[in-house]
């Protein structure tokens, strides 16, 4: 099983400022998801990044697959309460994702008012 | 369409019971797969189902089994329940069997505490 590894662990900041999440491994990656989990549900897909060096927007969100395929970062822009929740990485366990997916532990993400 | 359901939302359970969680969805998809969440562990797979028939183990199979009689059902069964299986399980779906291409559409977790 290839890891993905998060960072940071937890993050609060202040509504209006700007933060980047990392997701990073060793191993080579087919493609990698981006979800978000709030409390008592199940993550939702955000976003999948195919190619090497391809980015992504959702709105103030901005997604980024590393050119070698190894990492990725997410990058939201002038935060807001409603960004709060667990920010989850995820990739194909054996790189593709015939086997399932390997997910990183998160990131805690709290934006206060 | 209701996506995926899961059943019951909370457990208790004693040491050494058994117990079925269940797991539908109605999305006629092909790939289901089951996590558990652990504080500071993320999700790890436990099982997946690439089609009605076909199983396979994940990371973590070790005392649950599954079964995939049907597309739309994914039971996941502790056989003999132990306190280190205390977690949120979540079932998932997919429309193909490239997990990381396709998007997941999970359930709302079932909660097991095991005493």
């Amino acid at each position: 099983t290839q890891l993905l590894e998060q960072s940071p662990q937890f993050l609060s900041i202040q509504e209006g400022e700007n933060l980047t999440v990392y997701c990073n491994s060793s191993s080579v990656f087919s493609s990698l998801q981006w979800y978000r989990q709030e409390p008592g549900e199940g993550p939702v897909l955000l976003v999948t990044v195919v190619t090497g060096g391809e980015v992504k927007k959702l709105k103030r969100l901005t997604f980024q697959f590393g050119d070698a395929r190894k990492d990725s970062s997410l990058h939201i822009t002038a935060a807001q309460p409603g960004d709060t929740g667990l920010y989850l990485c995820a990739g194909g366990r054996s790189g593709g994702g015939a086997d399932g997916l390997t997910f990183g532990k998160g990131t805690h993400l709290i934006i206060q008012p | 369409n209701a996506g995926v359901t899961q059943t019951p939302k909370f457990q208790v359970l004693k040491t050494g019971q058994s117990m079925t969680l269940q797991c539908a969805q109605d999305m006629n998809h092909e790939y289901m797969s089951w996590y558990r969440q652990d504080p500071g562990m993320g999700l790890r797979l436990i099982h997946y189902s690439v089609g009605a028939g076909i199983t396979d183990q994940g990371e973590v199979p070790n005392g649950y089994n599954v079964s995939r009689s049907t597309t739309e059902d994914f039971p996941l069964r502790l056989l003999s329940a132990a306190p280190s299986q205390t977690s949120v399980y979540f079932c998932a779906s997919s429309y193909s069997a490239d997990a990381a291409k396709n998007t997941q559409y999970f359930g709302p977790g079932t909660r097991l505490t095991v005493l």
